[in-house]
């Protein structure tokens, strides 16, 4: 039962701008907990495309953002295209549970 | 190249048990903390277990507590699951991630699949 909340899908045509949030809580975002972001491709293992909110490990594009306000965290992609076809997982630690949490899930669809 | 290959996985009745292996190499194991992450299939993502560098300290999600084990050997450079009273929701693939503790995982294994079923 996952503690972060994200939509289940999000969808744009190439080239447009799409943001996915993740809603956590007091015990967790809201606690100051960092928040990674993972992309999934289909039938792989998951990829770490943002750390400590807004960072980018060496590789990922420019057009992978993180940001982080209050109890949520959001990514956004620009410049959307057909390879970001994939599931987005968000993460961050829950000092409640003592655990790492992963937020529900969102698809990408490109159009 | 850092990498995680992970393998043991298979078909196991419920009430079994099973032992996951995780090789690494292009890093310095004895140097990280390690992490357990699985998938139910069509499913989300969820944290199993974690280790301690030297492997004094270990954590798992609490629905799991007493039925599964960590242990590494930063000799072999290996890391091991090992999985009793396996249950049906225990099916999943199973990833093994170095830990950069509040910092995410990175990278990833390839995963191995787990399926309990009689």
């Amino acid at each position: 039962q996952s503690v972060l909340t994200q939509p289940p899908s999000v969808s744009g045509a190439p080239g447009q701008r799409v943001t996915i949030a993740c809603t956590g809580s007091s015990s967790n975002i809201g606690a100051g907990r960092d928040v990674q972001w993972y992309q999934q491709l289909p039938g792989t293992a998951p990829k770490l495309l943002i750390y400590a909110n807004n960072n980018r490990p060496s590789g990922v594009p420019d057009r992978f953002s993180g940001s982080k306000s209050g109890t949520s965290a959001s990514l956004a992609i620009t410049g959307l295209q057909a390879e970001d076809e994939a599931d987005y997982y968000c993460q961050s630690f829950d000092s409640s549970l003592s655990a790492h949490v992963f937020g529900t899930g969102t698809k990408v669809t490109v159009l | 190249e850092v990498q995680l290959v992970e393998s043991g996985g298979g078909l196991v009745q419920p009430g079994g048990s099973l032992r996951l292996s995780c090789a690494t190499s292009g890093f310095t194991l004895s140097n990280y903390w390690m992490s357990w992450v699985r998938q139910a299939p069509g499913k989300g993502l969820e944290w199993v277990a974690g280790i301690k560098p030297d492997g004094s300290e270990t954590y798992f999600v609490d629905s799991l507590k007493g039925r599964f084990s960590l242990s590494r050997d930063n000799a072999k450079n290996s890391l091991y699951l090992q999985m009793n009273s396996l249950r049906a929701e225990d099916t999943a693939v199973y990833y093994c991630a170095r830990d950069w503790g509040l910092g995410g995982f990175d990278p990833w294994g390839q995963g191995t699949l787990v399926t309990v079923s009689s």
